[in-house]
């Protein structure tokens, strides 16, 4: 069965810290893959997707992410972070034919300090 | 963008009563729809995808007959827990994917809805 892991399960960093965040998934198949961000109270939102082309791909409020297939792998990253990136971030795939069903991993949740 | 809505926010019932969930999608129309349960500090499971008109697809392991999915229309989708139990208390959230065919790629996500079963 497809299964999505992601390794930290708690992140706290300074801001102005750099921000990498492991997510990989196990499926020898065609995959679409997405990052969603959970801010305190609020529901999930889209920060980034890869369908295909460049691996590297940019989302909003400065996230990048990168497709590395040999690895199986959509690490998330961001140079700089602040406060308000204080979330928690989940990493999905959905699968081909796979209904548009998304596998999410277990989460990682981030606190920055000021 | 593309908003969903659920109703209750937060519902508390007694053990062995019913309780209806709704997802709306305000501003598109959604042929398919999902139901996730989130427990604590975990990830969200998918219990079922509700498509319009027709039977809902249950994943492994979700008793289709405790969770009742309707999908009457196009904006709506209902979850009904039957004969609750203070184990089913958790967070459910759904989720929809728009219509037309250049979106269909992303799902938008609703609030989310707390039950708790005393």
């Amino acid at each position: 069965a497809q299964s999505v892991s992601q390794h930290n399960h708690h992140v706290i960093l300074s801001e102005a810290a750099s921000l990498e965040l492991g997510c990989n998934y196990s499926y020898g198949g065609t995959v679409n893959l997405f990052w969603y961000v959970q801010y305190p109270g609020q529901h999930l939102q889209l920060l980034l997707k890869y369908f295909s082309g460049d691996p590297l791909v940019k989302g909003i409020k400065g996230f990048e992410a990168e497709f590395i297939k040999s690895k199986f792998s959509f690490n998330l990253r961001k140079p700089s972070v602040q406060w308000s990136d204080t979330a928690e971030y989940f990493c999905a795939v959905r699968v081909s034919g796979g209904y548009n069903k998304l596998i999410f991993g277990a989460g990682t949740r981030l606190a920055v300090h000021p | 963008g593309a908003v969903v809505s659920q109703h209750p926010s937060r519902v508390i019932c007694k053990s062995g009563t019913s309780v209806k969930i709704e997802c709306r999608s305000l501003d598109f129309q959604a042929t398919t729809m999902f139901w996730y349960r989130q427990f604590p500090k975990q990830s969200l499971m998918l219990m079922a995808t509700s498509n319009e008109g027709s039977k809902a697809t249950y994943e492994q392991g979700v008793e289709k007959d405790k969770f009742l999915i309707n999908h009457a229309s196009l904006t709506l989708s209902t979850l009904t827990v039957t004969s609750a139990h203070p184990e089913d208390s958790s967070f459910y959230i759904c989720s929809a994917n728009p219509e037309s065919a250049a979106s269909t790629d992303t799902q938008y996500f609703g609030p989310g809805t707390r039950l708790t079963v005393l």
